[in-house]
């Protein structure tokens, strides 16, 4: 089945720093690329969805010039948390849809997240 | 709005039934998932189902769906220790694109 990869699954960082997580479709292309995050008992929650070639849409609330999205090519999407601080401190996952017709299965493939700790 | 609501935890004993519920609250939902997730890895879907059905089986697996009640289930017969796992329910809304509402998640133990 399709893969998609993302790491670093781990992170630890220092408040004020940036932090870049990758997601890439390992066998197939992906035009669109979603990215979530996911507090403690909270629900994934939508951030942003990023088309290749185009600028992301960010979902409301969410900070653009926080949480860079670059989705440069149809097999890696970039998420890189700008100066960040200990609230950025969550869960983030990325998913992929594969090039097609939609389907009821939409053809959402995730990643295996990346747990974000800034201290 | 959509809100999407599911229990935190469900503890069952191997080879008993699970049942993992879902509440949302959007109307025009159109389909309606159940995504697992294992530790370390992502969301594997499970099943679906579109809102214009009751019901979907597939094998172990039973999606019943209450449209009026807005509430969505997953019945898992036979539970064994591999089907541990985090399970999330999800909807996605008419006129939303591709975006999944997800519930918060119910993790499920199952004991010897």
């Amino acid at each position: 089945g399709a893969v998609v990869s993302q790491h670093p699954s781990w992170v630890i960082c220092k408040s004020g720093t940036s932090v870049k997580i990758e997601c890439r479709s390992l066998d197939f292309q992906a035009t669109t690329m979603f990215w979530y995050r996911q507090f403690p008992k909270q629900s994934l929650m939508l951030m942003a969805t990023s088309n290749e070639g185009s600028k992301a849409t960010y979902e409301q609330g969410v900070e653009k010039d926080k949480f860079l999205i670059n989705h440069a090519s149809l097999t890696l999407s970039t998420l890189t948390v700008t100066s960040a601080h200990p609230e950025d401190s969550s869960f983030y996952i990325c998913s992929a849809r594969g090039q097609g017709a939609l389907g009821p299965n939409e053809k959402l493939f995730f990643g295996s997240g990346t747990q974000l700790s800034v201290l | 709005g959509e809100d999407v609501e599911q229990s935190l935890f469900l503890s069952v004993r191997e080879g008993d039934s699970s049942v993992i519920n879902c509440t949302y609250t959007d109307s025009s939902s159109t389909y309606l998932y159940w995504y697992k997730q294992e530790p370390g890895a992502g969301l594997q879907l499970l099943t679906y189902i579109f809102s214009n059905m009751d019901m979907k089986q597939d094998q172990r697996l039973t999606v019943l769906l209450n449209k009026k009640d807005k509430h969505l289930s997953l019945r898992i017969a036979d539970t064994q220790t591999g089907d541990s796992a985090i399970y999330f329910c999800a909807e996605r809304v008419t006129g939303g694109g591709n975006k999944l509402t997800f519930g918060t998640g119910t993790q499920l133990k199952v004991e010897l």
